[in-house]
This record gives structure tokens, sequence and C-alpha cells, in this order.
């Protein structure tokens, strides 16, 4: 059964940092992985899909990797704002389009 | 494009009522999937649409059933609710057999069950 779990859980970090949020799955035969954001009470924004065939994909100030054989995803998110607070949620999905979730990282980015 | 729409926006329950919760898909796409989410968790996938068929269920009761119709749209359908059922729920659409991209999700519906 596939698991997905998200460190840390909660980040809080002043304007400008360079962060980094891990994602770890179980079962390395995924289809795709994605990187989503959640405002409080509203519903997903997609921000990256990785292919399982890609490495990376980058948006902006954000870039997501992939490493399949390890299980990892990282999304790195270049000199922080305070509107990048939000939750981000990793998802691993099959070929079904079906997602499993990990339970998120709630970031506070302070002025 | 008006992308995924749901409705209502807000519901309020009591133990042992039933629900209908509603999904209006993405132009184009032919696929519902519906997740609940807890508060402080991730979506759970419950179930998901295709060709008016139920394609794939995740681990929810009976009392949470669905339905899609000929022109894709679909709807939750929750009996006997309980306290833990107070969740958002979130429907996501996608195009079966399309090029892989990322499902587009609806704002959501936050039930509350009292």
């Amino acid at each position: 059964k596939q698991e997905v779990t998200q460190i840390p859980a909660a980040l809080s970090v002043p304007e400008g940092e360079n962060l980094v949020l891990n994602c770890s799955f179980t079962d390395s035969a995924i289809y795709n992985l994605q990187w989503f954001r959640q405002d409080p009470g509203k519903g997903l924004t997609s921000l990256l899909l990785i292919q399982s065939s890609q490495r990376e994909q980058t948006s902006g100030r954000l870039n997501a990797s992939l490493d399949k054989s390890s299980g990892r995803s990282t999304l790195y998110i270049a000199a922080s704002q305070p509107g990048d607070s939000a939750t981000y949620l990793c998802a691993v999905g099959d070929n079904t389009d079906k997602l499993i979730f990990g339970t998120g990282t709630r970031l506070q980015v302070f002025p | 494009d008006a992308g995924v729409t749901q409705s209502p926006t807000h519901l309020i329950k009591t133990r042992g009522q039933q629900v209908t919760l509603r999904c209006s898909p993405k132009s184009g796409h032919d696929t519902v999937s519906w997740y609940q989410q807890a508060l402080g968790q991730g979506p759970q996938f419950i179930f998901q649409y295709y060709e008016e068929e139920e394609r794939q269920r995740g681990n929810f009761p009976d009392r949470f059933s669905g339905h899609q119709f000929p022109n894709y749209s679909s709807e939750l359908n929750v009996n006997a609710l309980l306290l833990g059922d107070s969740a958002l729920y979130l429907c996501a659409s996608s195009l079966v057999g399309g090029p892989q991209e990322t499902q587009y999700f609806g704002p959501g519906t936050r039930l509350l069950v009292l």
C-alpha cells in the first residue's frame, strides 16, 4: 500500500530564505508526482507535475525534483515571500489519475 | 473556462441525515474523482467516475455513493451522516487517455455534521 510522508509538518521562516520541503513515498512504481498549494479553507492549486521519467520541473521560484529509486521528492522555494504562506501537499499518481496525498507542510513566511 | 465548480460551498447537517454534493468538471474533461479532506490532513480518495460508472474506489463505506451524468458532472451522496464525516470534500477532473497533466481541483464543499 502506497504511503506518502511529508517533512517537516510545519515551517516558519523569515522572508527571503530559500526553503526545501520533503516528500517520501513507499512504492516507487508511480506514474507521476505532483505538488499542490492549499490556502486555508480553499481547494488545491497545482504547482508542478513531474512525470515518472523526469528528474525535475521548474516554475518561477519553484523547483521540484524526483528520485523514484529512493522514493523521494523535494520542493525548493527560492527567495520566499509572505505570499508563499500556505500548506504544500505532495501527491503521487497512478495511471488512472488516482492521487495519494501526504499530510502536507504548513509554511509561514513572515516579513 | 470556468474550471471545476462545486456546490454548495458550505453545508451544515445533523447526524443521520443525508447529503448530496455536486461537481462540474473542467471543460473537455471526462473523469471526476472525489476526495475527503479532514482538518489538518491530506485529501483521501473516495472514488472516481468515468463513462457514468464508478471506475475505482478508496477505503470508504457504502454510505458514500456517487453518480456521473452524461454531461460528465457528478454527485457525491453520503447517507446516515456521522460526526466524523465533517470535512472538506474536493472534486477533481481529468481526461482519460489525454496527455499527462495535472488534475484540476474545485474549491471544495465544507460539510459540518452536528
